[in-house]
């Protein structure tokens, strides 16, 4: 199974708002609303931030939000901050019964 | 509070079996399912497979031939068994919960380097 297809790098300076897409395919993003998304710190274990395309788990900051359209699905990032700079993954669910996980985004706060 | 913990060799040769194991707490076991990812040093997450409470499993399509998880209701804990390993499969290996339906992981243990190396 290919990896969703994620950009290698997106940045953007405090208190913007940045946009990281996650493109698949029928057979996993575009076939399933099981579309999630983390944050992995270096040297840590990665954190979920959005579930189902949109849902935020408790505890999960509001300026996190997620969307899916077709067979791409993206986490919008507002209110940027320092702490935000990070990796990001987003990961479907597919035809296969399997889970795949994106390329990974580094997020840089300028 | 779910939580997980890997234990296992630090250190594989090639061509031998990579085991790892992941107990849970605060939990039970008897329920979603449980899962591995790798990640190769510096490189991004990569799904290797599931388990569930029942035994049934799915593993990722390029690493099937080699692989078997397995779980142990009575320990509250599972397993990974990686044969035939090599330099590319050098990781940080995760276990996590993987939630039944909308599939999302959701409490992750800290990850254990695994290097395979003569």
């Amino acid at each position: 199974q290919s990896a969703l297809t994620q950009p290698a790098s997106v940045s953007g300076s405090p208190g913007q708002s940045i946009t990281i897409s996650c493109t698949g395919t029928s057979s996993d993003i575009g076939g399933y609303e099981y579309v999630s998304w983390y944050q992995q710190h270096p040297g840590k274990a990665p954190k979920l931030l959005i579930y189902e395309v949109t849902k935020r788990p408790s505890g999960v900051s509001t300026r996190f939000s997620g969307s899916k359209s077709g067979n791409a699905a993206s986490l919008t990032i507002s209110g940027l901050q320092a702490d935000d700079e990070s990796d990001y993954y987003c990961t479907s669910y597919t035809s296969r019964s399997t889970l795949v996980f994106g390329g990974g985004t580094k997020v840089t706060v300028l | 509070q779910v939580q997980l913990q890997e234990s296992g060799p630090g250190l594989v040769k090639p061509s031998e079996t990579l085991s790892l194991t992941c107990i849970v707490s605060g939990g039970s076991i008897l329920r979603d399912y449980w899962s591995w990812v790798r990640q190769p040093p510096g490189k991004g997450l990569e799904f290797i497979g599931f388990v569930h409470y029942s035994g049934s499993t799915n593993y990722n399509p390029s690493l099937k031939s080699r692989l078997t998880i397995a779980v142990d209701t009575s320990k509250n804990q599972f397993s990974l068994k990686l044969k035939s390993v090599t330099a590319a499969d050098t990781a940080v290996y995760f276990c996590a919960r993987l939630k039944d339906r909308p599939y999302y992981f959701d409490f992750w243990g800290q990850g254990s380097l695994v290097a395979v190396s003569s």
